[in-house]
C-alpha cells in the first residue's frame, strides 16, 4: 500500500520567509511524528501527534515552529520567519496506536534550504 | 532523560568483510531498542528491534544486533557487507511506558568498497 508521503521534497526559501511543509501519513495510523535532521543536530524529535489527543511540542526548537493535523490525518508543519539555522531536512513518521510500541514508518522528507 | 551514543561516525570496509557498528545508550528506565537504515536521499527503514525476549535480534539484509543491559549496548553487526549496504544506520530508543518519540544518535555512515 501507499507509504508516507512528504511534499515538496525540495523547497529553498530566502530567510525571514513562512514556509509550510506537508505530511500524508499512512491511512489508519492515528499516531503522527515530526523530526529534524540537520548536519549538526543529528535527528531530533519536534512534535508527535496521537488521534484527538493535545500533542507533544516539546521538541519545538522556537515560537516559529507550528504544526497542525487536521482530521486526524493530514499535517502541516510551519516555520515562520526562517533563519538558515532551520535548512534541514524534515521527516515525518506515522504508526498505528497501542502498546507496547508499534513501527514508525517514515517519509522520504522535505530538504529545506533557506538562503 | 535518554541519550544514545553511536561511537563511530564513518565507518569504511571492503566488501565480504564483517562489520560491526556500536550503540551505546543511557536512560533511567528500561528501554526499546532499534536501528534505521537510510540509503542515499531516502527515507529512515527499519532494520531491526529489541523490545523483550532474546537478547539477539536479526533484522533484514542480514543483519542482527545483540542487547547487553550491562553494558547498555547495542551493536549492529553483520557477517559480510554487500556493494548496497552502503547507507547511513541509526541507533535509536524508546522508553518502557513513555512517550513514543525515538531519540537517536548521530548516526554512523557505512561505505562499503570493492
Amino acid at each position: 500500500g501507499a507509504g508516507v508521503s512528504q511534499s515538496p521534497s525540495n523547497k529553498v526559501t530566502e530567510k525571514g520567509k513562512d514556509v509550510e511543509l506537508r505530511c500524508d501519513p499512512i491511512s489508519g495510523h492515528t499516531a503522527l511524528y515530526w523530526y529534524r535532521q540537520s548536519l549538526g543536530q543529528g535527528l531530533e524529535f519536534l512534535i508527535y501527534f496521537q488521534g484527538n489527543s493535545a500533542p507533544d511540542k516539546s521538541g519545538l526548537p522556537s515560537d516559529r515552529f507550528s504544526a497542525e493535523r487536521t482530521g486526524g490525518s493530514v499535517s502541516t508543519l510551519t516555520i515562520q520567519r526562517t533563519q538558515q539555522e532551520d535548512s534541514a531536512v524534515y521527516l515525518c513518521a506515522s504508526s498505528l496506536p497501542g502498546r507496547p510500541y508499534n513501527e514508525q514508518f517514515f517519509g522520504p522528507g522535505t530538504r529545506l534550504t533557506v538562503l | 532523560a535518554q541519550s544514545v551514543t553511536q561511537l563511530d561516525s564513518q565507518v569504511p570496509v571492503f566488501e565480504e568483510a564483517p562489520v560491526e557498528l556500536r550503540c551505546n545508550y543511557s536512560s533511567s528506565v528500561s528501554v526499546y531498542l532499534f536501528w534505521y537504515v537510510q540509503y542515499p536521499n531516502q527515507g529512515l527503514q527499519l532494520l531491526l528491534k529489541y523490545l523483550s525476549g532474546s537478547t539477539l535480534v536479526k533484522g533484514i539484509n542480514g543483519f542482527e544486533a545483540e542487547f547487553n543491559k550491562s553494558q547498555t549496548s547495542f551493536h549492529l553487526r553483520k557477517p559480510s557487507v554487500h556493494i548496497s549496504d552502503t547507507a547511513e544506520y541509526f541507533c535509536a530508543v524508546i522508553p518502557k511506558g513513555g512517550s513514543e518519540k525515538l531519540v537517536f544518535g548521530k548516526g554512523t555512515k557505512l561505505t562499503v568498497n570493492p
